[in-house]
């Protein structure tokens, strides 16, 4: 049971142009998400996160939108660089000492 | 200041084998918990040991297995190898328990391919 969904596998963007991720969640509890990104042969790497008290959250090129009646959240990567092109990776967790739940994974190709 | 170190990169083993893998957090982290991630399924979460102590656990059978060192360096253990257990084992430090606003810092992985 999926608890974080990222139902597009890849997504190819031109530079330049707006990429927009998206993720999908069911568990009501979850009050913290995360992105990462990950490059091949190299771990994930934290990129922005957003509480469920806010409905944005920005950091340079990237901001992180909160939809919390739909269980949706989408990251923004404006403008694309082919630097960006990688797998991310939404997180979530319940508040208290638990571990993140993952998705799947978007593989974000950025052609220049 | 040095990242997660994971050892060894890359393993190959044969089924019924059993394999132990290791994590360096980063210097002064207590926390490491550890993920299989797979082409289907993504990143899933194995366990957390903080102080010695395991304190979550994932929904995986009983042949995985970790401990952790007072050093905070940890290992994980995973006996009668299946082909299903093929993946990236990836390895993530905390300064403290994982908590919301807390990052975790991955290291680069160990491929296990088990034929």
């Amino acid at each position: 049971d999926q608890q974080v969904k990222q139902n597009s596998p890849s997504l190819s963007v031109q530079e330049g142009r707006i990429s927009i991720l998206n993720c999908d969640y069911t568990n009501s509890m979850f009050d913290y998400f995360l992105w990462y990104k990950k490059y091949p042969a190299e771990g994930p790497t934290f990129l922005i996160s957003i509480s469920s008290i806010k409905d944005k959250n920005e950091d340079g090129r990237f901001t992180v939108f909160l939809n919390k009646s739909a269980k949706h959240l989408s990251l923004h990567i404006v403008p694309s660089q082919p630097g960006d092109s990688a797998v991310y990776f939404c997180a979530a967790t319940v508040p208290g000492n638990t571990p993140l739940v993952f998705g799947k994974g978007t593989r974000l190709s950025v052609i220049a | 200041k040095a990242g997660v170190t994971q050892t060894p990169r890359y393993l190959i083993k044969t089924r019924g084998q059993q394999v132990t893998l290791s994590c360096s957090p980063i210097s002064g982290h207590r926390s490491v918990s550890w993920y299989q991630q797979t082409p289907g399924q993504g990143l899933q979460f194995l366990f957390e040991y903080f102080s010695e102590t395991q304190r979550n656990k994932g929904n995986f059978p009983g042949r995985f297995s970790g401990r952790q060192f007072s050093n905070s360096r940890s290992e994980m253990n995973v006996s009668t190898l299946e082909l299903g257990d093929s993946a990236l084992y990836l390895c993530a430090s905390s300064l403290v328990r994982q908590a919301r606003g807390t990052e975790a810092f991955f290291g680069q992985g160990t491929r296990l391919t088990v034929v």
